[in-house]
């Protein structure tokens, strides 16, 4: 049972490009969570989605960034005209239900700002 | 703000030695979590604690559970190198959200 892939697993990308960061979650799994994570730092929530819903946004910076999870393919985070202090690691995780369940994480992806 | 709170941040062990961290939150939880991430690596699931007072052990590891559901420890007996990491609770159902809220993790180091 493939775990939680997301890719790309490293990014680089000049200030004011564009970054989009994909994940697939656990066969059978059908809520994504979004957190990100500073050098050195825990990990902070940024969204919780289900297939074609966004449950739970409140962690999301209010501009550039954005989130779906559509009926088919895997969930993107996307981030428009990125700036240096984006620079960090995404991790998605997934779960089978929402409350109460473990949520298991992909490898993570390295978004460097230059 | 930052709901659950998780001390210390970091603790520095000669091997052998034992290691706590203690996660508190502000609010009654439905359940914790705990985690280990590997440095450059990504958060691992260790264990899920749901019942009041609730202990569970993984060899050298113990977790716990407190009676009012605000408050979790991690207990490592007898430090190994293999041990050394970053450690996360995160606690479920805080004011009836969906998500887990992660304490900021204790980052232990192991003279060897």
């Amino acid at each position: 049972n493939a775990g939680v892939m997301q890719n790309p697993r490293h990014l680089v990308r000049r200030r004011g490009q564009e970054a989009r960061l994909r994940c697939s979650p656990m066969k059978g799994h059908s809520h994504v969570y979004w957190y990100r994570q500073l050098p050195e730092e825990g990990l902070k929530f940024m969204v919780y989605l289900q297939k074609e819903n966004i449950i739970d946004e409140s962690g999301m910076p209010k501009e550039r960034f954005s989130a779906e999870f559509p009926k088919e393919g895997p969930s993107i985070l996307r981030i428009q005209q990125v700036v240096r202090g984006d620079s960090a690691a995404y991790f998605c995780a997934s779960s089978p239900a929402g409350a109460g369940n473990t949520i298991y994480f992909g490898e993570g992806s390295w978004l460097t700002v230059v | 703000g930052q709901q659950v709170m998780q001390i210390p941040q970091y603790q520095h062990v000669q091997e052998g030695e034992d290691f706590t961290t203690y996660c508190n939150s502000s609010t009654t939880l439905s359940n914790i979590q705990w985690y280990k991430q590997r440095p450059g690596g990504h958060p691992v699931f260790l264990i899920q604690l749901v019942k009041s007072g609730e202990v569970k052990k993984q060899k050298r590891l113990t977790f716990q559970f407190g009676e009012a559901k605000k408050n979790s420890s991690l207990h490592i007996t007898a430090t190994q190198t293999t041990d050394v990491g970053t450690y996360f609770c995160a606690g479920g159902g805080i004011q009836g959200a969906q998500k887990l809220v992660f304490g900021q993790g204790t980052r232990l180091t192991i003279n060897p």
